[in-house]
């Protein structure tokens, strides 16, 4: 079964501190590996995802297969970055479906 | 504007009486899907469709149907909601399948079920 673990529910750093979200994950086959964020008062929108090698508003996440995670890192924290943000997973036996973490709420403080 | 929209917005209802919650894209999409998002649960696929008349099962599909007779909308359709399908709905799509294209996403639909 797929599954996506993001262990911190809540997280805060200061501004110009380095972030990292944690995400791991269960599956089975070849997953792709996504981040989504939402913003205050904003839709749910992607972030970046594994199979692109893309690196989006200062984020980067590498895909770790031997410890299954997926961690989102930027090096020095904004205040705007302050968001929910979900892991998530496709494919392995079908790439139709989704599977979500529950989300971190980053909080980026003055 | 590019979007998808999802209606009603907040609905407040009764145990039983049968209700469906409307999506609908402009962007040409084949790809739609229905999501609910409780706390502490993240977001959880309860049905998805790759094309007109085309759907599957996602991780949480009892007591929801869905039907893709027009490729712009995908309704949800509760037909004896009970207090547990309280949740927030958020509907979802993309040009094709999501693993190669960007979901985009609804505004949420607040379901409070008594």
């Amino acid at each position: 079964a797929q599954r996506v673990t993001q262990p911190e529910k809540l997280l805060s750093v200061f501004k110009g501190a380095p972030v990292e979200l944690k995400c791991n994950y269960s599956y089975s086959g070849s997953p792709e590996l996504f981040w989504y964020v939402q913003y205050s008062r904003q839709r749910l929108q992607l972030l970046l995802r594994h199979i692109s090698r893309e690196s989006i508003k200062g984020f980067t996440a590498d895909l770790n297969k031997g410890e299954t995670s997926f961690h989102l890192k930027k090096p020095f924290a904004q205040e705007e970055d302050s968001a929910m943000y979900y892991c998530a997973l496709s494919g392995g036996d079908n790439f139709n479906k989704f599977y979500f973490g529950s989300g971190t709420k980053l909080n980026v403080k003055p | 504007e590019a979007q998808v929209t999802q209606n009603p917005r907040y609905l407040i209802t009764v145990t039983g009486k049968k209700l469906t919650v409307t999506c609908s894209q402009n962007m040409n999409h084949e790809y739609m899907s229905w999501y609910r998002q409780d706390p502490g649960l993240g977001l959880r696929q309860i049905y998805y469709s790759m094309n007109v008349e085309v759907t599957d099962k996602g991780d949480v599909p009892e007591g929801y149907k869905v039907s893709r007779k027009e490729k712009r909308n995908f309704p949800l359709i509760l037909e004896s909601p009970s207090p547990n399908q309280t949740s927030l709905y958020f509907c979802a799509s993309s040009l094709g399948t999501p693993i190669y294209n960007e979901q985009f996403f609804g505004p949420g639909t607040r379901l409070t079920v008594l």
